[in-house]
């Protein structure tokens, strides 16, 4: 099925270590995303890439680094990972601004 | 700063009990607004973009309504199915990005 497809599901990892979470889409959409969800926080934008070869910061980058590989991958890196970092993390990608997104299941990520 | 703030945070309805969800938003230059649903353990998941005020939108149970200051999701006769969390996000501001509430957990009881 079409759509936006994140690996892994979960994760566990210790303080310090990097890790990436991968992120493909299949819709030749243009924009995607990298948002993490904490309890009563909502949604944050961590990074964005408008198109292809083109990378931004969102609301909260610190701590990660992103990659837009081609027009369908999007990947997110966390160079040295810390309890901070614990959240839920969701890739999504849009054809064009208003138009709505589309998420992927997510990464659920625990770092102890 | 651009602001969101989604009321009420939980809701319990019986089923068939009709209800209002509010999305009240401080954003410059709104070019949109967004209405998600998220399952547990789930992205979420596209329903409605209202442009400008005085729009409505309905999709089975829900209509979205949109005024300059704030959104409703209104839910007519639940079912249980319609349990979820139903996020906001006003797009636009100083980013031009979407900005998302922290939702309404909407529980409709049999």
């Amino acid at each position: 099925n079409a759509g936006v497809t994140q690996t892994p599901k979960f994760q566990v990892l210790k303080t310090g270590q990097s890790m990436t979470l991968q992120c493909a889409q299949d819709m030749n959409h243009n924009s995607m995303y990298w948002y993490r969800q904490d309890p009563g926080m909502g949604l944050r934008l961590i990074y964005y890439s408008a198109s292809e070869g083109t990378t931004d910061k969102g609301e909260v980058p610190n701590g990660y680094n992103v990659s837009r590989l081609n027009k369908r991958e999007f990947s997110l890196r966390l160079e040295s990972a810390a309890p901070s970092q614990t959240s839920v993390y969701f890739c999504a990608s849009v054809i064009q601004g208003d138009y709505g997104y589309t998420f992927g299941s997510g990464t659920r990520l625990t770092v102890v | 700063e651009d602001q969101v703030t989604q009321s009420p945070e939980a809701l319990r309805l019986q089923e068939g009990e009709s209800s209002s969800l509010n999305c009240s938003y401080t954003v410059s230059g709104l070019r949109g607004l967004f209405w998600y649903r998220q399952d547990p353990g789930k992205g979420p998941e596209f329903l409605f973009t209202l442009y400008s005020a005085g729009e409505e939108k309905e999709k089975e149970r829900l209509k979205a309504t949109l005024t300059k200051k704030e959104s409703f999701l209104h839910i007519t006769a639940p079912k249980p199915e319609d349990s979820a969390t139903y996020l906001c996000a006003p797009w636009g501001g100083s980013a031009r990005q979407l900005t998302f509430g922290s939702g309404t957990q909407l529980t409709v009881l049999p």
